[in-house]
This record gives structure tokens, C-alpha cells and sequence, in this order.
């Protein structure tokens, strides 16, 4: 079992609508959450992170996370064509591994289609 | 956030020789990454660098192949010896802690 899973897709989204990504994690023991979105050729870039249980909202971005079901996601509202990107599920080390250590899901490709 | 250079942008080597990253920082940090990402793939740890003591390597990569440096608390190197096509990646290194990580712009590397 992958440490961090994600559909690889392509996710297509009409404009406007709401993207919805999916990510689950191995590790119980994990104690933070990152989604990072990356541009083709561009180096990753830290969108959202979450500690709690819950959601978090930032602009457009709501990052849910669900410990008991060891899932988290990131809802994008109003979709635009800027938002076309692969996102990156990342999760901290957890239980198994170094606090520091932040391992990556094999991210979602997104294309939101006007 | 950090401001994260990386030299070279891109390169294109031979098979059999070896390739060295720089990765400077713009503030001082304690922990800097390296990770690979190879086409179409996520990210890969390659090995932790702390300044003053030996990088911790992860499962299935070894010092003999990637040397690192970290001769002070802004700057690092990854050394990619004795290349070969599989090693054609995208070398990224990164500074931060465990609420977050920053990225470099990455080097492009292509092995013929």
C-alpha cells in the first residue's frame, strides 16, 4: 500500500464549478497536511496545510480532513482556467518515519475546461 | 517564505560523468531536502541535509551515488555520479520544517 494515494487522473471541470480532490494517507500517526499545486515544468507550491480535523478555508481553497478515515481533500470553488495544474497530496511523517520527513501522493491532474 | 536558488537551471550530460547541484538560500535554515522527480512522477526524498553533520539518505539511494554537502546554513550541494539515462530527472531542493516545506526552481537534468 502507497503511503499517499490519489486518483492520478485527468479531473476535468467546467469553469466556474467546484473541483473536488481526494487523497488518503497510511500513516495514522501523521500530524500534518499539505496540498501543493505544481504548473507543468514549475516547481511545486504550498497552497494549503491543515493540522485539525475539519475544514479550512483560504479564498476559493477548502481543505477537509477526516483522521479517523485517514482521508483528506481540497475543494477549489469557482474553478478558472488558472487552476489547471497537477495538486500534490503531501503528508508529514508520521508515526514511522521523521516528523520532517513530508512524503508526496503521485498528485491529480486538473483541467478545468472553459 | 524563503527564497530558493538552484544552479544549474538545466543541463544535459554523458553517460559516466557526474553532475553537481547547488542550492542556495536566502535566509539561514537547519533542514534542507533534495528530492527527484522524475518524468510524469511525484516527488522522491532523495536524503535530508543538516549543516554540520552527514545526510540521511532515504531507502534506495545511496552516498556513493548522490554526495551531499551542507557547508553552512544557506547552502547545499547534490552530487549525481556516474549518470546514467535513468538518472534524467527534475532535482528539486527544498528548506523548511514539518508545518511546511519550500521549493526550489529545480534543475532540469537529462542524461544521454
Amino acid at each position: 500500500q502507497k503511503e499517499v494515494e490519489q486518483n492520478s487522473g485527468p479531473l476535468s471541470v467546467p469553469e466556474g464549478a467546484i473541483a473536488s480532490l481526494n487523497c488518503t494517507y497510511s500513516d495514522r500517526g501523521s500530524q500534518s497536511f499539505f496540498w501543493y499545486r505544481q504548473y507543468s515544468g514549475k516547481s511545486p507550491e504550498l497552497i494549503m496545510f491543515i493540522y485539525s480535523n475539519g475544514d479550512k478555508e483560504d479564498g476559493r481553497f477548502t481543505a477537509q480532513l477526516n483522521k479517523a478515515s485517514q482521508y483528506v481533500s481540497l475543494l477549489i470553488r469557482d474553478s478558472q482556467p488558472s487552476d489547471s495544474a497537477t495538486y500534490l497530496c503531501a503528508v508529514n511523517g508520521g508515526a514511522y518515519s521523521s516528523a520532517s520527513k513530508i512524503i508526496f501522493g503521485s498528485g491529480t491532474r486538473l483541467s478545468i475546461r472553459p | 517564505s524563503a527564497v530558493i536558488s538552484q544552479k544549474p537551471s538545466r543541463d544535459i550530460c554523458q553517460r559516466g560523468t557526474s553532475l553537481t547541484i547547488q542550492c542556495q538560500v536566502d535566509s539561514q535554515v537547519t533542514m534542507m531536502f533534495w528530492y527527484r522527480q522524475q518524468p510524469g512522477q511525484s516527488l522522491t526524498l532523495i536524503a535530508t541535509a543538516n549543516q554540520g553533520s552527514e545526510a540521511t539518505y532515504e531507502s534506495g539511494f545511496v552516498i556513493d551515488k548522490f554526495p551531499i554537502s551542507r557547508p553552512n546554513l544557506t547552502f547545499s550541494t547534490l552530487t549525481v555520479s556516474n549518470m546514467s539515462p535513468e538518472d534524467s530527472s527534475i532535482y528539486l531542493c527544498s528548506v523548511g520544517t514539518s508545518a511546511e516545506q519550500f521549493f526550489g526552481p529545480g534543475t532540469r537534468l537529462t542524461v544521454l
